[in-house]
């Protein structure tokens, strides 16, 4: 079955630039999608189509896909970018969710 | 603006049958351009699809789930709707409808607020 593997957690400093990565066999060859979810909110959609950003999502978020390894690059983070981060891919008419990363901006 | 608004019991008995909807305003879900989704999210855990369907009336949903999920749609209420049976205290979640776009990503680019459903064990 598809999985994205996804490291439980990352840290960065405030300022600094930080990948978030979304593994799984040959993930470059379909899109990913990324949600950033803040404790106590729903899910927001910051990166589509493997490197698309939706409207009002800052110039800090960006994403790319190739070979095995999706990645959310957010460049010079803030502490309001502390969350949990999920890729999501789709598969087969089945929607695939990675298992989360939390951020944490120290 | 588009609202997506989940309602439903916040306690379901176990073995009982889970039933949620979703009132969708600032869009009609009979669109070509959008499914219409079901998400959950267990306490401290993960996001994990349910299902999602289409305006045609296609739906789709998540094998492990597949046996006990229905989603339903009423275009002239502009609602979708979830149904779970044989629920047990495993399936206590938030549940969030979300519209996902009809492209080869699938992407979900709207979220419900969400409604806590709760299973006692």
């Amino acid at each position: 079955s598809y999985e994205l593997t996804q490291p439980p957690s990352v840290s960065v400093s405030p300022g600094q630039t930080v990948s978030v990565p979304c593994s799984e066999y040959n993930l470059g060859y379909k899109y990913v999608s990324w949600y950033q979810q803040k404790a106590g909110q729903s899910p927001l959609l910051v990166i589509y189509q493997d490197n698309k950003r939706p409207s009002g999502i800052p110039e800090r978020f960006s994403g790319s896909n190739s070979g095995n390894t999706a990645t959310l690059t957010i460049t010079g983070t803030q502490a309001l970018d502390e969350a949990e981060y999920y890729c999501q891919a789709w598969d087969s008419s089945t929607v695939i969710f990675g298992g989360g990363t939390k951020l944490t901006v120290l | 603006q588009l609202q997506l608004q989940e309602s439903g019991p916040g306690l379901v008995k176990p073995s009982q049958t889970l039933s949620l909807a979703c009132t969708v305003s600032g869009d009609s879900i009979n669109s070509n351009s959008y499914y219409w989704g079901w998400v959950r999210q267990s306490p401290g855990k993960g996001l994990e699809w349910i299902g999602s369907i289409y305006y045609s009336g296609t739906t789709y949903s998540t094998p492990s789930l597949k046996s006990r999920v229905t989603i339903s749609a009423d275009t002239s209420k502009n609602q979708i709707f979830l149904r779970m049976t044989s629920v047990t205290a495993t399936d206590t979640a938030v549940y969030y409808c979300a519209r996902q776009a009809h492209t080869n990503s699938s992407h979900f680019d709207f979220w419900g607020q969400g409604i806590l459903v709760t299973v006692p064990s």
